[in-house]
């Protein structure tokens, strides 16, 4: 069984302040991880994604995660926010060696709002 | 490019209906999967279809069901509507590749009265 766990479920930040959103996830073996984000009024899209390698990810928009196998996590960063960081954001395992995209498990998401 | 396209958009149905949701994939993808996302909450896996058959399935009843077409299209059914199948269903693509990520539609908000 896999589970992906998000501690924080609004946060609330000033324009230019440092973000960490927190992902930890429950799986026995590989893993690939992404965070997602959803803008108000779009889809989901991804943002980063580790797959082997170098455990620090960066991805758009100036925004980068760590994979630390020891803790299981996979937190979300970004040095300096801007208001239109303002979006919910989503964590996301897909376990195993399967060679095909299968079942990824999502957390239950972060709203992120960024005050101008 | 097309992304991923899904219809309708919204849905009102009664308890005990049955309802058809349909999606169609990125160009290029040939994989499907359907996830629910109720209000709060991340998306859930429902299933996941390549070469037309149903590969990988989550922890849903088998009143939910699907199809996926020989041009990679895909359809999830509902059967016998509960009023807590109210959500929001998404249909993501993807390539086949390991690390592929699911690219989104835009949803299908389904109300069951």
């Amino acid at each position: 069984a896999q589970s992906v766990s998000q501690h924080n479920h609004h946060v609330i930040l000033s324009e230019a302040a440092s973000l960490e959103l927190g992902c930890n996830y429950s799986y026995g073996g590989t893993v690939n991880l992404f965070w997602y984000v959803q803008y108000p009024g779009q889809h989901l899209q991804l943002l980063l994604k580790y797959f082997s390698g170098d455990p620090l990810v960066k991805g758009i928009k100036g925004f980068e995660a760590e994979f630390i196998k020891s803790k299981f996590s996979f937190n979300l960063r970004k040095p300096s926010v801007q208001w239109s960081d303002t979006a919910e954001y989503f964590c996301a395992l897909r376990g195993g060696y399967n060679t095909n995209a299968g079942k990824s498990t999502f957390g239950d998401g972060t709203t992120l709002t960024v005050k101008p | 490019d097309a992304g991923v396209t899904q219809s309708p958009t919204h849905l009102i149905k009664t308890r005990g209906q049955q309802v058809t949701l349909r999606c169609s994939p990125k160009s290029g993808h040939d994989t499907v999967s359907w996830y629910q996302q109720a209000l709060g909450q991340g998306p859930q896996f429902i299933f996941q279809y390549y070469e037309e058959e149903e590969r990988q399935r989550g922890n849903f009843p088998d009143r939910f069901s699907g199809h996926q077409f020989p041009n990679y299209s895909s359809e999830l059914n509902v059967n016998a509507l509960l009023l807590g199948d109210s959500a929001l269903y998404l249909c993501a693509s993807s390539s086949r590749a390991l690390n592929s990520p699911l690219h989104f539609g835009n949803g299908t908000r389904l109300t069951v009265t």
